[in-house]
């Protein structure tokens, strides 16, 4: 298996563009999670999902932040407009689901707004 | 919600001692507590995980204890080596939902 895959692994934008990464989970994968991690803040939960259906989206900071998973295999988060403070790592993470299971990480896409 | 607090921030150990990292929880319906080794520039993975119903897990070098009286639970690293050089975080949550993050602690292992 590939593990979670990630895109862009590196994205630069300037300040209100818009941005979108994009997450694949591991194959037979329920649950998703969306992480961003920045030195201030650590590592912090923005939204998961159980079965394609949002579980909990009050880690999203802002109206700006917005996260879909459209089916199964495929979840986008995207930040529209971008700004500078959004800068950081954001990471996928997926697990089996239902129950008490490692969450396994993607490699993480590093934003850069300027 | 859960809130994790973990200590120290940062560790310096000589080769072969042994490390030692805390972290409190405040949910006491928390029931797993998994441990992420994060090394420079790569994605946090699992080292070693325990779930409520027991008080102890060992994996070779590695240990977890965890006192759910007091919230509490600590990761344990014998006969360190500079590969254990790295950050490590804590999390507590309910069965895997929304789970909450320790600041991390970067552990540094001096030959």
């Amino acid at each position: 298996d590939a593990g979670v895959i990630q895109s862009p692994r590196h994205e630069v934008t300037e300040m209100g563009q818009e941005v979108t990464l994009r997450c694949k989970p591991i194959s037979g994968h329920n649950s998703l999670f969306w992480y961003r991690q920045t030195m201030m803040r650590g590592l912090e939960l923005l939204i998961y999902f159980n079965n394609n259906v949002p579980i909990d989206d009050s880690g999203m900071p802002e109206d700006r932040f917005s996260a879909k998973m459209p089916n199964a295999s495929f979840s986008t988060l995207k930040i529209q407009p971008s700004e500078p403070r959004d800068s950081a790592v954001y990471f996928c993470a997926s697990s089996l689901g239902g129950g008490v299971d490692e969450q396994f990480f993607g490699p993480g896409t590093r934003l850069t707004v300027l | 919600g859960e809130n994790v607090e973990q200590h120290p921030s940062t560790l310096s150990v000589q080769e072969g001692d042994s490390a030692v990292i805390k972290c409190t929880y405040s949910d006491s319906a928390s029931n797993y507590f998994p441990w992420y080794k994060q090394e420079l520039g790569k994605r946090p993975q699992l080292i070693i995980d325990i779930r409520s119903n027991v008080g102890e897990k060992k994996d070779q070098r590695i240990a977890v204890t965890l006192n759910k009286t007091a919230k509490h639970f600590s990761l344990h690293i014998t006969e360190t080596q500079p590969e254990d050089s790295a950050v490590y975080f804590c999390a507590a949550s309910i069965y895997n939902n929304d789970m909450r993050f320790g600041a991390g602690t970067r552990l540094t292992v001096k030959p």
